[in-house]
């Protein structure tokens, strides 16, 4: 069966301090990846996608940036965070067949404080 | 720009009542509705996909409803449980294979 990790669970940054959050899926191949992030408050918004090893979609602008070295790896970065970095990151994957969109499986999730 | 409202935004009720949580969505050009479930501090749990050339989906004590012309989709959760509480989401995928969420509903059942 499939399963999609996460981590680290929770992160307490400074300011300014460079970030890297990490997402691997197991039990699959090819699959469609996503960022999403969840600030308080607010729903949850797309950040990045990707439907292929170095193949990268941004649907916001923002200082953070995305990369997939490798088929079911998935990394969210920043050089240096910013207060309004501070939120819910999810990441999820699609299996990515030709029809259409399919069904979303979300990971755990890493709650990320920037003080 | 498609824009997801989900209404109510809490609700609290006695358990063993049957509720429905609604979903609204301005551009019907979608390609199918997901209800998903989040715990306080977890990932989202999927409850029910609708595809946009179905109706309805069952899946247990919980069915949701799609009008696509319309923009509604309704999630109904029969004989509701202490268990049943948490905030639940409603998206609709877009071109890309994106979802667009709505803020959530968090549901409360009382024992």
């Amino acid at each position: 069966s499939q399963t999609i990790h996460q981590w680290p669970a929770t992160l307490v940054q400074p300011v300014g301090s460079p970030l890297s959050l990490e997402c691997t899926v197991e039990g699959t191949s090819n699959p469609n990846l996503y960022w999403y992030r969840q600030a308080a408050g607010r729903g949850l918004q797309l950040l990045f996608y990707s439907v292929g090893i170095g193949q990268i979609s941004s649907e916001v602008p923002q200082n953070l940036s995305a990369s997939r070295p490798q088929d079911r790896q998935f990394i969210l970065s920043s050089k240096k965070l910013l207060l309004s970095d501070s939120g819910f990151y999810l990441c999820a994957w699609s299996s990515g067949l030709a029809g259409g969109p399919d069904t979303q499986y979300f990971g755990p999730g890493t709650r990320l404080t920037v003080l | 720009k498609q824009e997801v409202t989900q209404i109510p935004a809490a609700l609290s009720v006695p358990e063993g009542e049957n509720l429905v949580l609604n979903c609204s969505f301005t551009d019907s050009a979608i390609y199918n509705l997901q209800w998903f479930r989040q715990d306080p501090g977890k990932g989202l749990t999927s409850l029910l996909l609708i595809q946009s050339s179905q109706r309805e989906q069952t899946s247990g004590r919980l069915n949701a409803s799609l009008d696509k012309s319309s923009g509604r989709s309704t999630l109904y959760i029969a004989a509701s449980q202490p268990g049943d509480s948490a905030t639940y989401l409603c998206a609709v995928t877009g071109s890309q294979g994106n979802l667009i969420f709505g803020k959530g509903t968090k549901l409360s059942v009382k024992p």
